[in-house]
């Protein structure tokens, strides 16, 4: 079945640090790909999604690019921010249902 | 819009007692589903619709039950509650008929079973 990993967590930077977590995943046929951000106490948000090979997602300075050869989709900020401590899923889906990660806990420290 | 509401925000049971989670939306989503969080583990599908009147069983459906009778509403049912069931619950909803669209989540609900 459908699977992905998650770097282990949880990370801790400073702010302006250069972030990347990485992601990799198992899948059959074409999944779309996402990364979901939580912040403490509230629900997921989605943060930026790829739908076909070689797409780039972007959002709020985050970037990711789906990479077939690697079956990855490793996420990146080349400045954080202390408002950007969370909770990072990332997650895939081919069909009906949704396939979460583990999730990376980023602490960001003045 | 008030987005995915989720009801109740804590809950304590009591092993073998019932409840019912509530979720609703007002955004005319077709696609609703309700997963469970726990330490480590990400978040794991409990069930999921498609539209009203249809439900299918995701990853951990065991001890769950929930119905689609309207578009909005879509309910958790746990029929027999356990300690293995004490988790953080949330509901989310999107357009379209599968799970390629944006999934905009409730806010959660907190369950203890002692």
């Amino acid at each position: 079945g459908d699977s992905v990993t998650q770097m282990e967590g949880p990370v801790t930077l400073s702010e302006e640090a250069f972030l990347t977590i990485n992601c990799t995943y198992t899948a059959t046929g074409y999944p779309s790909l996402f990364w979901y951000v939580q912040y403490p106490g509230e629900g997921l948000q989605l943060l930026l999604k790829a739908t076909k090979a070689d797409d780039k997602g972007s959002n709020k300075g985050f970037e990711a690019t789906y990479r077939k050869e690697t079956t990855s989709f490793h996420l990146e900020k080349g400045s954080v921010q202390v408002s950007d401590s969370a909770v990072y899923f990332c997650a895939l889906t081919s069909g009906s249902r949704l396939t979460f990660g583990e999730g990376t806990q980023l602490t960001v420290n003045p | 819009n008030a987005g995915v509401t989720q009801t109740p925000k804590f809950q304590v049971l009591k092993t073998g007692q019932s409840m019912t989670l509530q979720c609703a939306q007002d955004m005319n989503h077709e696609y609703m589903s309700w997963y469970r969080q726990d330490p480590g583990m990400g978040l794991r599908l409990i069930h999921y619709s498609v539209g009203a009147g249809i439900t299918d069983q995701g990853e951990v459906p065991n001890g769950y039950n929930v119905s689609r009778s309207t578009t909005e509403d879509f309910p958790l049912r746990l029929l027999s509650a356990a300690p293995s069931q004490t988790s953080v619950y949330f509901c989310a909803s999107s357009r379209g008929q599968d799970a390629t669209n944006e999934q905009y989540f409730g806010p959660g609900t907190r369950l203890t079973v002692t």
